[in-house]
């Protein structure tokens, strides 16, 4: 079946660098986009960004530009997000997902399975 | 912050209808598809609508959308004890160039 697998839970210091994995498995992973969002403890979703995995175009929030590097591993159907300069705001879950219809644009019809999520708490 | 604004809570018997609306603007809701997620307690948020108002397959018949507008809703019909969760509406936005969500409601079962 269609599934995305996370890498487990990770603890950071602030300054800190993570990168968080998602691996693809039961559909050709270069036919569609993935796109990573977050939510902190008791919020709502919030969007990071998007990768073709086609070419690795990207487009990332404008709150993250700078911060953020999302990138695939076609070889081993596997999406990476790396997050830096690490705040106590950055502890959230992370989740990535695959995207219907934004291969070659970030506009993502809808999001399609998700992973099962990683924590990430950023913690002196 | 989010700019589709969303209820924060709904809720009702066992049986019951529930709808959850979802307000946002042209350059979202106005001008592309709306999708739905459900996020039961402690997991990931799972697909419910997709195109405004399509549910993929396995997801129950009892879930409906609709879009109107720059206004979306999602109706529970039958409400049942295994609705109690957080719902989230979807949308690329034109203006903001990313995909933003609804502020999130939580449907309780009374």
């Amino acid at each position: 079946q269609v599934q995305l697998v996370q890498s487990g839970a990770e603890v950071k210091k602030p300054g800190a660098s993570v990168k968080v994995s998602c691996k693809a498995s039961g559909y050709t992973f270069n036919s569609y986009g993935i796109t990573w969002v977050r939510q902190a403890p008791g919020q709502g979703l919030e969007w990071m960004g998007w990768i073709s995995t086609y070419n690795g175009d990207t487009n990332y929030a404008q709150r993250f530009q700078g911060r953020v590097t999302m990138t695939t591993d076609t070889s081993t159907s596997t999406a990476y997000m790396e997050l830096r300069s690490l705040r106590s705001d950055d502890t959230a879950i992370y989740y990535c997902a695959r995207g219907s219809a934004c291969l070659y644009s970030g506009s993502c019809n809808w999001l399609d399975p998700w992973g099962q999520g990683t924590l990430l708490t950023v913690s002196s | 912050q989010s700019v589709l604004i969303q209820s924060p809570s709904a809720s009702g018997t066992p049986g019951q209808r529930v709808t959850i609306s979802c307000s946002g603007s042209s350059s979202n809701i106005g001008s592309n598809i709306v999708s739905w997620y459900q996020q039961l307690p402690g997991t990931a948020p799972k697909l419910l609508i997709h195109n405004d108002n399509q549910r993929p397959s396995g997801v129950p018949d009892r879930f409906s959308g609709s879009k109107s507008d720059t206004s979306a809703s999602l109706a529970i019909s039958g409400l049942q004890s295994e609705d109690e969760a957080d719902y989230y509406c979807a949308a690329w936005d034109d203006s903001l160039k990313g995909h933003v969500f609804g502020t999130g409601t939580k449907v309780s079962v009374l």
